[in-house]
């Protein structure tokens, strides 16, 4: 099971972190991805975290404001993303992935909405 | 990296076949045999499909099936059924841990 923390309104230029906790997995076997949708729009891939040995890698359009990490000790990944503007208004989406980040995303979070409003 | 290419919309009727293409280019679909597609009913979270191009997670129906040919990845929806609308998003591993995904398809039950 993955579970995501709850939704967050943020004002422009503020942070956000979503945490990613999972359960019935032996979590430093995988690693964890963050996928976001923008309302009405398709899925956009944001980056990925290795629980296993930290591994990541950020999608060029989010490198410098984007920070993904893991804490073994809780199962939990957590995905912080900085300078907030309003097109970051999406719903957040964390998966699991395999520990060197190659093949698919299952299974998925249930999602955490992010509004970002003056 | 741009977007993988997929048809805006497919519709069928029930009991018909669909295909949902998934173009790229010979740096990711073409290149890597690591395309996955989601499934996405609304306001649902994405499911897990088709992964590796072929195979189907357990607990997939067998009406689902993928296949690709070159730069292009296809999912095929066969006996199509009211349950199968939804939004379909193919991925695609692009080398160094990245991904990108396609655009999406609704797919229309009529």
């Amino acid at each position: 099971q993955v579970v995501q923390s709850g939704a967050e309104v943020k004002k422009p230029g503020a942070s956000v972190k979503v945490s990613c906790k999972t359960s019935g997995y032996t979590f430093t076997r995988y690693g964890i991805t963050w996928v976001r949708q923008a309302p009405g729009q398709g899925l956009e891939w944001m980056g990925w975290v290795s629980a296993y040995n930290g591994d990541k890698t950020y999608a060029q359009k989010f490198l410098g404001r984007v920070t993904m990490t893991t804490d073994t000790s809780t199962s939990t990944a957590h995905m912080e993303l900085r300078s907030l503007r309003s097109d970051d208004t999406a719903m957040y989406y964390c998966a699991l992935i395999s520990a060197v980040g190659l093949g698919s995303f299952d299974p998925w979070g249930q999602g955490t909405q992010v509004t970002v409003s003056s | 990296q741009s977007a993988l290419t997929q048809p805006a919309s497919v519709s069928g009727s029930p009991g018909q076949s669909i295909t949902i293409s998934c173009t790229g280019t010979n740096s990711d679909v073409g290149k890597y045999n690591l395309v996955s597609w989601y499934q996405q009913h609304p306001g649902k979270a994405p499911k897990l499909i088709i992964y590796e191009v072929t195979k189907r997670p357990s607990g997939v129906s067998n009406r689902f099936a993928g296949s690709k040919s070159g730069n292009t990845a296809s999912l095929t929806i066969s006996g199509l059924q009211a349950e199968d609308e939804a939004d379909y998003y193919c991925c695609s591993f692009v080398g160094r841990t990245t991904y990108v995904f396609g655009g999406g398809t609704k797919v229309t039950v009529l």
